[in-house]
């Protein structure tokens, strides 16, 4: 089955540290999305890519960085520098930006303490 | 700018019972997609819906339905008697392509969510 894969589904980290969360798809989609999610708010673009080897700042993209290598991988980076690191991420997937619906992983929760 | 607002944040019904969510979005182009998604416990969200803003044709899915009105530019999505399995946090979501090759152009701008609990 053609999905999105995110691991692991729980992280915990000690502040300063940097973390890496992992996001691989299979569905051949070219664009690819980093979302946060906090209680009581909506969806937070961090970083989206529509192709391999280029990608674009979000909404709140300090302290977080990426990578596009490959086309069915876009890991998400949460550095030291981020100031509230703690939240629930999700990783999406598309065929392009803007009219199709997008594809969810099934999210990482990152505690940092 | 671009914007969603749902301004319902619970809402609380009994199984049966049917539901509106309401969804109220703001945006100057006059070409733009809305979309519904569902976020059940597990936390993957589920696509349910997209709607382009040339197309004000209501639809009917099973038990949901959703209410497209440009004058009031609103999305509403109900839910014919509800079941448990309905209890999820609901997303509405637009996004705009009226400026091609702009920085907003295709960003997916999300509502804050409504949390429904369905009750047995």
């Amino acid at each position: 089955d053609g999905g999105i894969t995110q691991s692991p589904k729980y992280l915990f980290r000690k502040e300063g540290q940097n973390v890496t969360l992992s996001c691989e798809q299979n569905l051949n989609h070219d664009a690819m999305y980093w979302y946060r999610q906090d209680p009581g708010q909506g969806l937070r673009l961090i970083y989206y890519s529509q192709i391999v080897n280029d990608f674009q700042k979000g909404d709140i993209a300090e302290g977080y960085s990426v990578s596009r290598e490959k086309k069915e991988s876009f890991p998400l980076t949460v550095t030291s520098a981020q100031k509230n690191p703690t939240a629930f991420y999700l990783c999406a997937s598309s065929w392009d930006r803007g009219r199709s619906p997008l594809h969810f992983g099934n999210g990482t929760r990152l505690t940092v303490t | 700018a671009q914007k969603v607002t749902q301004a319902q944040t619970e809402i609380s019904v009994v199984e049966k019972e049917d539901v509106t969510l309401d969804c109220v979005y703001e945006t100057r182009d006059t070409t733009y997609y809305l979309f519904w998604y569902k976020q059940p416990p597990s936390g993957e969200l589920v696509f349910l819906i997209r709607r382009n803003s040339f197309d004000e044709q209501n639809e009917i899915s099973g038990r949901y339905s959703w209410n497209f009105q440009k004058s009031t530019s609103s999305f509403n999505f109900t839910i014919t008697a509800s079941q448990v399995v309905d209890s999820a946090v609901y997303f509405c979501a637009l996004s705009e392509l009226g400026n091609a090759g702009g920085t907003s152009y295709g960003k997916l701008t999300f509502g804050q969510g409504t949390i429904l609990t369905v009750h047995p």
